[in-house]
């Protein structure tokens, strides 16, 4: 059974301050890896796919890194407001035609 | 607008009954799927398809069932057999990248 560990399971930051979490995933069979944002009453919405060892994306102040040989993802956000509230999930996929594993998320709430 | 909606919002269920979960996108997407959202554990998929007339159980298939006889529509029966079933349903569709798209999701209440 494929593992996605997320951590940590939730975080509690101000208003302005820079956060980041981590994904970890199995290092062999490497395909994609995704990160999602879960708004509270909304659907999960994609915020990056990433695929190749080294790749880095950013949207806005939200940045993601990508260790495949190592096996973990980094999400950053930098300068946290309170609209970043939201649960972000990573999902892992493997080459060998497997489906998305889903980690258990990190919670974030930014308070004003 | 393109989207996946789901309905209902919220359902409550007796015991031994089945009910069936709608989920419709209009986004064109040949793969479509089927999600657990239990407190404190990670999206479980429950059914996958991945074109018309063709589906695959995920890994908590057990006591599930779906349909894929249109490309837009990918229903969900959850039957008497399934032990546990309140929990947060998702579906999902996703394009060529396997980027997924979320529907609103279903609240499933078992009384």
């Amino acid at each position: 059974i494929l593992n996605v560990e997320q951590s940590p399971q939730s975080l509690h930051v101000q208003e302005g301050d820079s956060t980041n979490f981590t994904c970890s995933f199995p290092s062999s069979n490497f395909y994609a890896l995704h990160w999602y944002r879960w708004e509270t009453a909304k659907s999960p919405e994609a915020l990056f796919v990433m695929t190749l060892n080294g790749d880095e994306k950013k949207k806005g102040r939200i940045s993601a890194t990508l260790n495949t040989k190592e096996g973990y993802s980094y999400l950053y956000i930098k300068g946290s407001q309170p609209e970043d509230s939201a649960t972000y999930l990573c999902a892992f996929k493997d080459n060998q035609g497997g489906k998305l594993i889903f980690g258990q998320g990190t919670e974030l709430s930014v308070k004003p | 607008d393109g989207g996946i909606t789901q309905s209902p919002k919220y359902l409550f269920r007796k015991e031994g009954q089945n009910v069936t979960l709608s989920c419709e996108q209009n986004l064109n997407h040949d793969a479509m799927y089927w999600y657990r959202q239990d407190p404190g554990q990670g999206l479980r998929l429950i059914y996958y398809s991945q074109i018309v007339n063709d589906f695959q159980k995920g890994d908590i298939a057990e006591g599930y069932s779906v349909s894929r006889e249109k490309k837009e529509s990918f229903p969900l029966t959850v039957t008497s057999a399934q032990k546990n079933p309140t929990a947060f349903y998702l579906c999902a569709s996703s394009n060529q990248y396997n980027e997924q798209f979320f529907g609103p999701g279903t609240r499933l209440t078992v009384l």
